[in-house]
C-alpha cells in the first residue's frame, strides 16, 4: 500500500526555472493538499483540492499553480522559482472534505533548494 | 498572524518520565484539534485528536487535554520512550474550514535514555 507518493525527494533549481512537484495517492481520497514547511513557521497550506477539477488557494499560494485532472494526482507547479521558495514541500490527502475528523495522510516530502 | 502557536521549539525529557507539549490558539472558531508526529526525512503522521466538545482524549500512552476558555491544549506522553523523539505539530481546524488545517511551528522532543 503506497499511500501518498511524492517525487522527486530532492531538487535544486536556479532562480527563474520552472518545475513540477508530483503527488499521487492510491487511497481514492477526495481531498488533496500541498503544504510547505519552513523553520519556525510550521506547515503552511499552499493549495488544496476537494475533488477532480476543483482547486482553491491556501495560506501561501503566490508563485504556485495546481491542477486536479484525476482523483489520484495533484501536481504542484513552480512557475518561476525564487530563493524564497526554498523549503520542504509535503503533499497530503484525506478521505472526505468538510469532515473535520478525517485525518490527513502525508507524503514523505520534497526538499527544494532555489539558488 | 500565527493562529496556532507552540512556544517551545524544543523539549528534553528523561526516558520513563512524562513529556508535556503545549499549544495555544487564538481563533475561537477552531473546534477540532490534532497532533501530528514527524520523524526526520518522513512526512507527519497523525497521532491523536480532540473535539471541542471534549476536554480530554486518551490513546494508550498519549493524552490530549483541551482548555477552551484558555484556548490551550497539551499533549501528555507517559511514560516517554526513546522512539517518541520526534517533532510534534499541533493543528487546528474549524468546522467551516473544509480541512484547512492550521499548524503550529512544531516542538522537537528528545527523550534521553
Amino acid at each position: 500500500n503506497a499511500g501518498v507518493t511524492q517525487t522527486p525527494k530532492f531538487q535544486v533549481l536556479k532562480t527563474g526555472q520552472s518545475m513540477t512537484l508530483q503527488c499521487a495517492q492510491d487511497m481514492n481520497h477526495e481531498y488533496m493538499s500541498w503544504y510547505r514547511q519552513d523553520p519556525g513557521m510550521g506547515l503552511r497550506l499552499i493549495h488544496y483540492s476537494v475533488g477532480a477539477g476543483i482547486t482553491d488557494q491556501g495560506e501561501v499560494p503566490n508563485g504556485y499553480n495546481v491542477s486536479r485532472s484525476t482523483t489520484e494526482d495533484f501536481p504542484l507547479r513552480l512557475l518561476s522559482a525564487a530563493p524564497s521558495q526554498t523549503s520542504v514541500y509535503f503533499c497530503a490527502s484525506s478521505r472526505r472534505t468538510g469532515a473535520f475528523n478525517e485525518k490527513l495522510f502525508f507524503g514523505s516530502g520534497t526538499q527544494l533548494s532555489v539558488l | 498572524d500565527q493562529q496556532v502557536k507552540q512556544n517551545s521549539p524544543s523539549l528534553s525529557v528523561q526516558e520513563g518520565r512524562i513529556s508535556i507539549l503545549n499549544c495555544d490558539y487564538t481563533n475561537s472558531m477552531f473546534d477540532y484539534f490534532l497532533w501530528y508526529k514527524k520523524y526526520p526525512a518522513e512526512g507527519p503522521t497523525f497521532l491523536i485528536s480532540i473535539s471541542s466538545i471534549k476536554d480530554k482524549n486518551e490513546d494508550g500512552r498519549f493524552t490530549v487535554f483541551l482548555n477552551k476558555s484558555a484556548k490551550h491544549l497539551s499533549l501528555h506522553i507517559v511514560p516517554s520512550q526513546p522512539g517518541d523523539s520526534a517533532v510534534y505539530f499541533c493543528a487546528a481546524v474549524a468546522i467551516q474550514g473544509a480541512q484547512k488545517l492550521v499548524f503550529g511551528q512544531g516542538t522537537r522532543l528528545t527523550i534521553n535514555p
